[in-house]
């Protein structure tokens, strides 16, 4: 069965530091793995959708990496911003075509 | 607007009495799936459903019904609810399964008493 991890559970930065989030997974049988952010009280934003075939995703500010066969995704958030705090969610979807998710890094960006 | 609406936001109701949270994409995706979410436990999945008529069990069925008569809309059923599905409820649809990034509605807090 897939399990995912994602350490730290929390984060606290200074504004501008440039940081990594960590996601693992057990089983590399993936077809593709997302990161997500949660606000408080709201739902999930997709940022970035990583396919087993790529190697890494960009989108402004962000960067993720796969890595299927060590079981490793890195989010790496560069110059960050308190609008980045947030809680930051991996999830992978899996031959059972069943998606799981880690539990969440919550991140907070002090001014 | 593109967005993924679930009603009710919140709902309190006993044990045993049925009810139906509604979840409706305007996208026209096939893809639509169901998760709660609880301190400690992460996101969980439900249901999906790949596309009309078909839905397939995710990590935690048990107690759930759900049905997908049209393509935009995919309700899920609690047939005889019991405290332990006190939960934060998310709706959320994509264009396809296996590429397509997930939309999610912004949730509906179920306390079961």
């Amino acid at each position: 069965k897939q399990e995912v991890t994602q350490i730290p559970a929390a984060l606290s930065v200074p504004e501008g530091e440039n940081l990594v989030l960590n996601c693992s997974f057990t089983d590399s049988a993936i077809y593709n793995l997302q990161w997500f952010r949660q606000d408080p009280g709201k739902g999930l934003t997709s940022l970035l959708l990583i396919q087993s075939s790529q190697r890494e995703q960009t989108s402004g500010r962000l960067n993720a990496s796969l890595d299927k066969s060590s079981g490793r995704s890195t989010l790496y958030i560069a110059a960050s911003q308190p609008g980045d705090s947030a809680t930051y969610l991996c999830a992978v979807l899996g031959g059972s075509e069943k998606l799981v998710f880690g539990k969440g890094t919550k991140l907070t960006v002090n001014p | 607007e593109a967005q993924v609406t679930q009603n009710p936001r919140y709902l309190i109701t006993v044990t045993g009495k049925k009810l139906t949270v509604t979840c409706s994409q305007n996208m026209n995706h096939e893809y639509m799936s169901w998760y709660r979410q609880d301190p400690g436990l992460g996101l969980r999945q439900i249901y999906y459903s790949m596309n009309v008529e078909v839905t397939d069990k995710g990590d935690v069925p048990e107690g759930y019904k759900v049905s997908r008569k049209e393509k935009r809309n995919f309700p899920l059923i609690l047939e005889s609810p019991s405290p332990n599905q006190t939960s934060l409820y998310f709706c959320a649809s994509s264009p396809r399964q296996y590429n397509s990034p997930l939309h999610f509605g912004n949730g509906t807090r179920l306390t079961v008493t």
